[in-house]
């Protein structure tokens, strides 16, 4: 079983600050995903990386997924008070199941 | 297109009962998959449904099952319901042609157990 370490487990921060969150595992995956997960909702998916090196932007957020494709970052800027939430990254694990990681719940402070 | 919507949205039992949810994909979505999110656990995969077969099953006791009706709507039955079994039950359905079997999430049926 392929495991995703996600790090840090819990970010408080300012609105305005910048961060980063990690998704490490042993294994070479042929993609991953991130989410987002509110309070009350089901994880929305922000983005799929494919390509080792990849750099993919959704406004103030930059995922990269690592050149051996075993681990990926999100890069939030000037973070804001909406970007509060459960953020999961998730890949394949056989035929059409994901493995996801345990989150980093993130907080930010008006 | 209408999300994925799950019912009921909260739900108490008891040691021992059963219970059953209900899950109605995207419209045109077939693939089904279930996912049990707790604190401690995460998320962890259930099962999955695909044109009402079930194509991969998590680790899961023989407790926890799952059917697909032939209109893609998914139920998932917990029986002799355990303490443990207190989560949040999430449904996500999947386009048939997801290069990367992308989910699209319901806002999920919080479980609490007594």
């Amino acid at each position: 079983t392929q495991l995703l370490e996600q790090s840090p487990q819990f970010l408080s921060i300012q609105e305005g600050e910048n961060l980063t969150v990690y998704c490490n595992s042993s294994s070479v995956f042929s993609s991953l995903q991130w989410y987002r997960q509110e309070p009350g909702e089901g994880p929305v998916l922000l983005v799929t990386v494919v390509t080792g090196g990849e750099v993919k932007k959704l406004k103030r957020l930059t995922f990269q997924f690592g050149d051996a494709r075993k681990d990926s970052s999100l890069h939030i800027t000037a973070a804001q008070p909406g970007d509060t939430g459960l953020y999961l990254c998730a890949a394949g694990a056989g035929s059409y199941q994901l493995t996801f990681g345990k989150g980093t719940k993130l907080s930010v402070i008006p | 297109k209408a999300g994925v919507t799950q019912t009921p949205r909260y739900l108490i039992k008891t040691r021992g009962q059963q219970v059953t949810l209900s899950c109605s994909p995207i419209s045109g979505h077939r693939s089904v998959s279930w996912y049990q999110q707790t604190p401690g656990q995460g998320l962890q995969f259930l099962f999955e449904y695909f044109s009402e077969t079930q194509r991969n099953k998590g680790n899961f006791p023989g407790r926890f099952s799952g059917r697909q009706f032939s209109n893609s709507r998914s139920e998932m039955n917990v029986s002799t319901l355990e303490l443990g079994d207190s989560a949040l039950y999430l449904c996500a359905s999947s386009p048939d042609r997801a290069p990367y079997n992308e989910q699209f999430f319901g806002p999920g049926t919080r479980l609490t157990v007594l």
